[in-house]
């Protein structure tokens, strides 16, 4: 497929449990990007990854959370001892980098996870 | 800091009415603006970019570097406009170019 995809597309789980999270960016961004969406709100920066490395972790609201990219594509996104705060939609994106215009960010579907 | 500021979380217009969307963001140099929407049970996509100057579904964006605005506007607003609308900014950040996003303005359309 030409887009971001992303899987699960929903997953429940218990409290206290691990989750990996993966995404798949369109083949050849070197950008990619984890955002979470609580329910009506709006889009919070996890992590940005250029190539394998994560110029930016930032946006990780706990050590609790991590992620890693591998080979310059698939990324997991990785949740310890998941807790109920964490229930959220994981959107991942990918870009490529452009030196000036052109530039745009995909985004997949989402991971809906809810933790019980 | 914030990068990209929506002050508005929710904005209800009513069918025919002229809608406006605020963005302000945090950046001396030349930036890429990019507006961005989400629809009920869609994905996040693209709506316009300020490079391109373009309109699209009737909103068009003007970027104002005097007022580091990008409001997002469109002069008779439709049903079918509601809803989730995220205003972009693209600047270098160490040696490459990263996206912030705002924190979202949800448009209601009421009929």
């Amino acid at each position: 497929g030409a887009g971001v995809s992303q899987s699960p597309s929903n997953k429940v789980t218990e409290k206290g449990k691990d989750v990996e999270l993966r995404c798949d960016p369109i083949s050849g961004h070197t950008a990619l990007y984890w955002y979470r969406q609580s329910l009506g709100q709006g889009l919070e920066f996890l992590i940005y990854f250029q190539g394998n490395s994560a110029p930016d972790k930032s946006g990780l609201p706990s050590d609790r959370f991590s992620a890693e990219r591998t080979g310059g594509s698939v990324s997991t996104l990785t949740i310890q001892r998941t807790q109920q705060e964490d229930s959220a939609v994981y959107l991942c994106a990918s870009s490529l980098f452009v030196s000036s215009g052109g530039n745009e960010q995909f985004f997949g579907p989402g991971t809906r996870l809810t933790v019980l | 800091a914030q990068r990209v500021t929506q002050p508005e979380k929710l904005l209800s217009v009513f069918k025919g009415a002229p809608v406006e969307l605020k963005c302000n963001y945090s950046y001396s140099g030349s930036p890429e603006l990019f507006w961005y929407v989400q629809y009920s049970r869609q994905r996040l996509q693209l709506l316009l970019r300020h490079i391109s100057r373009e309109s699209i579904k009737g909103f068009t964006a003007d970027l104002n570097k005097g007022e580091t605005s990008f409001h997002l506007k469109k002069p008779f607003a439709q049903e079918e406009d509601s809803a989730m609308y995220y205003c972009a900014l693209l600047i270098p950040f160490r040696g490459f170019n990263k996206f912030y996003f705002g924190s979202g303005t949800k448009l209601n359309v009421k009929p």
